[in-house]
């Protein structure tokens, strides 16, 4: 059984990184497929981050790709989000996600990590 | 960018047929998903690729894609398939996104 947990800070300062690790257990990252992260403010609906595949190329939603970057270390069997600059718009449940299998591209995902809450904050 | 319009609620009572919609530029075009998230809970995977059901899914859960709509039919609607419901495509243009819908909050009567 595939799954997957975010683990990262709760709370970021204003104007700093946030960064999340998503380790995933049941499947090898390196064998394939995508790995996204999702955001979503508290009563607000979904919002895709970014997707990157096990070889290492990423897509980035347009909104965020100048401060965001995702990265994956198949050693660890686990894929990163960074983003910069944060402000309180940035307070969210960050989900980690993994995208389905001979899938023709990043999306949509069938596996969901259990979300974890990044509030920014001074 | 491309957007994806979701009436914001539907009501529908038990044991009858819910019907929420997707809409989008010639939409019909793409590959549409559908995910459920009740409170509390990450989305989970009811419809892919238009119109199928991932393993675990109740038949009762369907979905059509045509021309500026696509659709996810719940049939013989039970008190449990309360939740928020999303429709997401795959925007491969120039600046390619995984689009979300605003989302869909379906109640049972």
């Amino acid at each position: 059984q595939v799954q997957l947990q975010e683990s990262g800070p709760g709370l970021v300062k204003p104007s700093e990184t946030l960064s999340l690790t998503c380790a995933v257990s049941g499947y090898s990252i390196s064998s394939g497929y995508y790995w996204g992260w999702i955001r979503q403010p508290p009563g607000k609906g979904l919002e895709w981050i970014g997707s990157i595949y096990h070889s290492g190329s990423t897509y980035y939603n347009p909104s965020l790709k100048s401060r965001v970057t995702i990265s994956v270390d198949t050693s660890k069997n686990q894929f990163s989000l960074k983003l910069s600059s944060v402000t309180a718009a940035d307070t969210a449940v960050y989900y980690c996600a993994r995208g389905v299998p001979d899938s023709s591209g990043p999306v949509p995902f069938d596996y969901w990590g259990q979300g974890t809450l990044v509030t920014v904050s001074s | 960018s491309y957007v994806l319009t979701q009436p914001p609620s539907v009501s529908v009572a038990p044991g009858k047929t819910a019907r929420i919609t997707c809409g989008g530029n010639n939409i019909g075009s793409k590959s549409v998903h559908w995910y459920q998230q009740k409170p509390g809970q990450a989305p989970v995977l009811v419809i892919y690729y238009d119109s199928d059901r991932p393993s675990g899914i109740p038949e009762r859960f369907s979905g059509s894609n045509s021309g500026n709509t696509a659709t996810l039919t719940i049939s013989r609607v039970e008190a449990g398939d309360e939740a928020d419901y999303y429709c997401q495509v795959w925007d491969s243009s120039s600046d390619p996104s995984g689009v979300f819908g605003g989302g869909t909050k379906l109640t049972v009567l």
